[in-house]
């Protein structure tokens, strides 16, 4: 099946620093990206659509100018948490859509931790 | 607005059958996914419908019913390994970019 990475799988920051994670679909092209986020024991929450050569688009309540995603190629996406706060320490996971099957294969996740 | 609904925890012993419901009511339809979480780990896709009927794929079988907004996963043959979070989701249609809404996710535990 398709394969997606992510970078790094876990990461520790100081409050008030900037995380960036990428996300790569490594044997197929993704024009579609997805964020996602996920606290413990609850479901997926959609942050961000992430379309390659387009601005990303924010579900509500998401601060786009805190989240920011680029999608520079059909394969790679990124999310910068700029000015991370502890409150922001969650489990984040992206997913690439196939073209043609359009189904969604989802990257191993990125733990980060704000301390 | 989009509701997925399925239960929370469901348990099962060894080698049993179990099936997992899911009912939805979306603005939009364009297809159901069924993906397997284990604890501290990304989402793995078990199965996708969207036509009406039963998928089978080895020990795993996905039904759905357009009409009556519901689906269900059935496990058969069931191991300590299937115990995990079972996501039911919903791709809405072309307004919504094709994203998926998820349900909560049913805790599954196996016992021996």
């Amino acid at each position: 099946g398709a394969v997606v990475s992510q970078h790094p799988s876990w990461v520790i920051c100081k409050s008030g620093t900037s995380v960036k994670i990428e996300c790569r679909s490594l044997d197929f092209q993704a024009t579609t990206m997805f964020w996602y986020r996920q606290f413990p024991k609850q479901s997926l929450m959609l942050m961000a659509t992430s379309n390659e050569g387009s601005k990303a688009t924010y579900e509500q309540g998401v601060e786009k100018d805190k989240f920011l995603i680029n999608h520079a190629s059909l394969t790679l996406s990124t999310l910068t948490v700029t000015s991370a706060h502890p409150e922001d320490s969650s489990f984040y996971i992206c997913s690439a859509r196939e073209s043609g099957t359009d189904t969604q294969y989802f990257g191993p996740g990125t733990r980060l931790t704000v301390l | 607005g989009q509701n997925i609904d399925q239960p929370t925890e469901m348990t099962a012993t060894e080698g049993a059958i179990v099936q997992i419901n899911c009912t939805y009511q979306t603005s939009g339809f364009n297809g159901l996914f069924w993906y397997q979480q284990h604890a501290g780990e990304a989402p793995t896709f078990l199965s996708y419908n969207v036509l009406d009927g039963l998928e089978e794929k080895g020990r795993f079988s996905s039904f759905l019913s357009r009409s009556k907004g519901y689906s269900y996963l059935l496990l058969k043959e069931l191991q300590m390994k299937d115990s995990a979070s079972y996501l039911c989701a919903v791709r809405g249609g072309r307004s919504t970019l094709g994203r998926l809404y998820f349900g909560r996710g049913t805790q599954l535990t196996v016992w021996p």
